[in-house]
C-alpha cells in the first residue's frame, strides 16, 4: 500500500507569503494529523483530522496557520502570512484506529527567509 | 508542568550488545505509549505501542515495559546492529488526548 504522501518536500519562502502544504494520507485512514518541529525541538502536535472534521486543533499556534481536510481525502496546511519561526519540519500522519500507531510523511521542511 | 525526558540526547553501544533506551514523564497519566525510530529525513516509523495494563510487549528483537508507578518505560533492542542506528522517541497518550513527543534518543551501534 501507498504510504503517507507529504509536498512538497521542502520550500523556501520569504517571511509575509504564504505556503500551503499538502498531505496524502493512506487511502481508507480516517484519522490525519499535522506535527511540527521547529529548531531542532520535538515534534509538536498541531491538529487531528477525523475524516474531513476537526477533532483537535489545539496545537495550532495562531489564526495564520489553517488546515483543511476535503472531502475526508487529502489535507492542506496553509500558513498565511510566514513568519521566521514558522520554519521547521511539518510532518502529517494518518491513522486507521487513533489508538494505535501513526504512519508517517517524510515531512516538508519550511525555511521562511 | 508536563515533561518527558529521554534518557539522553545520544547513546553508542557496540554491535551485538543490548540497547536500553529510557522514557521518563512528569504530570501525565498516558493510557498509552508508543516508540517510533526516526532516520534523518524521513518521518518517524512505528515499532511498538504498550498499554497502561501492559508491563511488557516483545517484538522481534525489541521489547517495551511500562512502569506507571515509576512513570518510565524503557526500550530494548537485543543483538544490535549497526542498521538500528537511528533517534528513537518515545510519545505518550493521556485519555481523550492526542499523542506528545519526547526528544528522542540517537542511538549509534559501532561495528
Amino acid at each position: 500500500e501507498a504510504g503517507v504522501t507529504q509536498f512538497p518536500s521542502h520550500s523556501v519562502i520569504e517571511k509575509g507569503q504564504t505556503v500551503t502544504l499538502r498531505c496524502d494520507p493512506i487511502s481508507g485512514h480516517d484519522n490525519l494529523y499535522w506535527y511540527r518541529r521547529v529548531m531542532g525541538k520535538e515534534i509538536k502536535f498541531l491538529l487531528h483530522f477525523v475524516k474531513e472534521s476537526k477533532q483537535d486543533e489545539s496545537g495550532m499556534p495562531n489564526n495564520r496557520f489553517l488546515a483543511e481536510r476535503t472531502g475526508g481525502t487529502y489535507s492542506t496546511l496553509k500558513v498565511q502570512p510566514a513568519e521566521l519561526e514558522d520554519s521547521g519540519v511539518y510532518f502529517c500522519a494518518s491513522s486507521q484506529d487513533s489508538y494505535y500507531g501513526y504512519t508517517f510523511g517524510s515531512g516538508t521542511r519550511l525555511t521562511v527567509v | 508542568s508536563q515533561k518527558i525526558e529521554q534518557n539522553s540526547e545520544a547513546l553508542n553501544i557496540q554491535e551485538g550488545k543490548t540497547a536500553t533506551l529510557t522514557c521518563n514523564y512528569t504530570n501525565y497519566s498516558p493510557a498509552y505509549l508508543q516508540w517510533y525510530r526516526q532516520d534523518p529525513g524521513r518521518g518517524p516509523v512505528f515499532l511498538l505501542l504498550i498499554r497502561e495494563n501492559e508491563k511488557e510487549k516483545r517484538k522481534e528483537r525489541l521489547k517495551v515495559t511500562f512502569d506507571t508507578t515509576l512513570k518510565q518505560s524503557l526500550f530494548h533492542i537485543t543483538a544490535s546492529q549497526p542498521a538500528d542506528s537511528a533517534t528513537y522517541l518515545c510519545a505518550l497518550r493521556n485519555y481523550g488526548q492526542n499523542f506528545v513527543f519526547g526528544p528522542g534518543t540517537r542511538l549509534s551501534v559501532l561495528p
